[in-house]
C-alpha cells in the first residue's frame, strides 16, 4: 500500500533549465508534505515544504505546489544546476498522527553541464 | 554545531549475531525516528521515540527488533539474531518537538549481513 508514489524513477535535464520532479498521494488525512535531497550514502537532506492550507511555497531556486483536489504535488528547481543531480523524496505526515513521515520512492534527477 | 550523528557508519555482521545502531540526535532536539531504506526502496518508517518512552513503534517488525532512547545517551536500535533480509541502511533522524514537522537526518548505518 504505497500512499506516496513518485512513478518516476529518473529525469534528466539541462543545466540551466528547469527540472520538475512529481508526487501523487492518496490518504487524504495528509496535512504536511516535504520534500528531501539525498547523495548516496548520505542521509536525506530536508529541501522545503508545505502545508495543506497553501497551495505553493517557495525558497530560492525550489518551488513546492500543491493540488489537493488531485491529491498531487510538484517541486519546481530553476535554474537547474549539476550540483543538484541527486535523488528527491517526497514525503508526507498525518494530521494527528505522530509525525512519522511516509516517503515516496525516489526520483533520480541527473542535470547535464 | 553537530547535526544527527550515527554509529557506526557501516556494520557487518553474521547470521545469528546481534546489531546495536546508535543515533545521537541534534542538542535541543528530544525526539527520534527510525527509518530503514532496503535496496532501490524508499525510507520507511520504523519507529518514534522520545527520551524514556516509545511514542510509535508501528513500523517495527514484531519480532527481533527493539529501540529505546535512555535519559542520558544516544538512542539504539538493536536488531537480534540478524537475518540476510535485515541488509539496509538505517537512518535516523531528530526533531525539536512533535508539532515541528521538518526532521533532520544523520548519514545512517549501512548494515550488511553475511
Amino acid at each position: 500500500d504505497q500512499q506516496v508514489k513518485q512513478n518516476s524513477p529518473s529525469l534528466s535535464v539541462q543545466e540551466g533549465r528547469i527540472s520538475i520532479l512529481n508526487c501523487d498521494y492518496t490518504n487524504s488525512m495528509f496535512d504536511y508534505f516535504l520534500w528531501y535531497k539525498k547523495y548516496p550514502a548520505e542521509g536525506p537532506t530536508f529541501l522545503i515544504s508545505i502545508s495543506s492550507i497553501k497551495d505553493k511555497n517557495e525558497d530560492g531556486r525550489f518551488t513546492v505546489f500543491l493540488n489537493k483536489s488531485a491529491k498531487h504535488l510538484s517541486l519546481h528547481i530553476v535554474p537547474s544546476q549539476p550540483g543538484d543531480s541527486a535523488v528527491y523524496f517526497c514525503a508526507a505526515s498525518e494530521r494527528g498522527a505522530t509525525n512519522k513521515l511516509i516517503f515516496g520512492t525516489g526520483t533520480l534527477l541527473a542535470v547535464q553541464p | 554545531n553537530a547535526g544527527v550523528m550515527q554509529n557506526p557508519r557501516h556494520l557487518v555482521r553474521r547470521r545469528g549475531q546481534e546489531a546495536r545502531l546508535r543515533c545521537s540526535p541534534m542538542k535541543g532536539h528530544s525526539h527520534v525516528y527510525w527509518y530503514r531504506q532496503l535496496p532501490e526502496e524508499g525510507l520507511k518508517f520504523m519507529v518514534y521515540l522520545q527520551k524514556e518512552n516509545i511514542i510509535d513503534e508501528s513500523g517495527m517488525p514484531k519480532e527481533r527488533f527493539s529501540a529505546e532512547f535512555p535519559k542520558e545517551g544516544p538512542s539504539i536500535l538493536r536488531i537480534q539474531q540478524v537475518v540476510r533480509g535485515d541488509s539496509a541502511a538505517y537512518f535516523c533522524a531528530s526533531s525539536p518537538g512533535r508539532v515541528a514537522n521538518e526532521q533532520f537526518f544523520g548519514p545512517g548505518t549501512r548494515l550488511t549481513v553475511l
